[in-house]
């Protein structure tokens, strides 16, 4: 069974503190690896899109990378206003996203 | 554009009645779907439509809920009857075909059952 899963679940750091998010799945064709920000209260966001082993996205503290089995979104010095869940999202050969069950995010200052 | 509308935000129905959940997706994408999210299982997808026809229902969990999409720009999930086990906040999301995982998120309703 396709499956992506996700860890931490939960991961408290301080300002400052880089720290890495890990997803790993098992889909038989990968399409597409994408990462989502949710902030409490509202929809999921959209944040990168990853396609190949080996291609990596960055958008300000965030990078995210992929490997054949699993992708990372690295942050580096993270600040408070980078407390969200962070969902990783994979579509395998149909038009269907499967989700992780996300990693929570505190950043304390 | 406002993105994607739903309504309503927040509803509480008692078990048995029936419950009709919105839609209106950004004008111009193709692909409509709907969502649940839970605590214990995460997003879940229950239905996805392309051109205003629905493609795969398979994530639909039982017969209390259909979906329709009679236009490009305006979908609802209706449950019925609604059971406390239905509690979730469901989320429609829309997007262009070839980019599917660039999915822009309502910003969901919180539907608890009572």
């Amino acid at each position: 069974e396709d499956q992506v899963t996700q860890s931490p679940e939960a991961l408290r750091l301080q300002e400052g503190e880089s720290s890495s998010l890990n997803c790993s799945y098992t889909v038989s064709g990968l399409r597409g690896l994408f990462w989502y920000r949710q902030d409490p209260g509202k929809g999921p966001e959209f944040l990168f899109t990853l396609y190949s082993a080996g291609e990596e996205k960055e958008k300000e503290r965030l990078k995210a990378t992929l490997t054949k089995k699993e992708s990372f979104l690295h942050i580096t010095a993270p600040k408070p206003e980078d407390s969200a869940t962070y969902l990783c999202a994979v579509q395998e050969g149909t038009d269907k996203l499967i989700f992780g069950t996300g990693t929570r995010l505190q950043v304390f200052p | 554009d406002a993105g994607v509308i739903q309504s309503p935000r927040h509803e509480v129905t008692e078990m048995g009645q029936e419950v009709t959940l919105r839609c209106k997706p950004i004008s111009g994408h193709d692909y409509l779907f709907w969502y649940r999210q839970t605590m214990m299982r995460g997003l879940e997808l229950l239905i996805y439509f392309n051109n205003n026809v629905p493609i795969d229902d398979s994530g639909m969990p039982e017969d209390r809920f259909s979906a329709k999409m009679p236009n490009a720009s305006f979908s609802t999930l209706k449950i019925q009857p609604s059971e406390p086990r239905d509690s979730a906040v469901y989320f429609c999301a829309s997007g262009h075909g070839g980019t599917l995982g660039l999915a822009f998120f309502g910003q969901g309703t919180r539907l608890t059952v009572v």
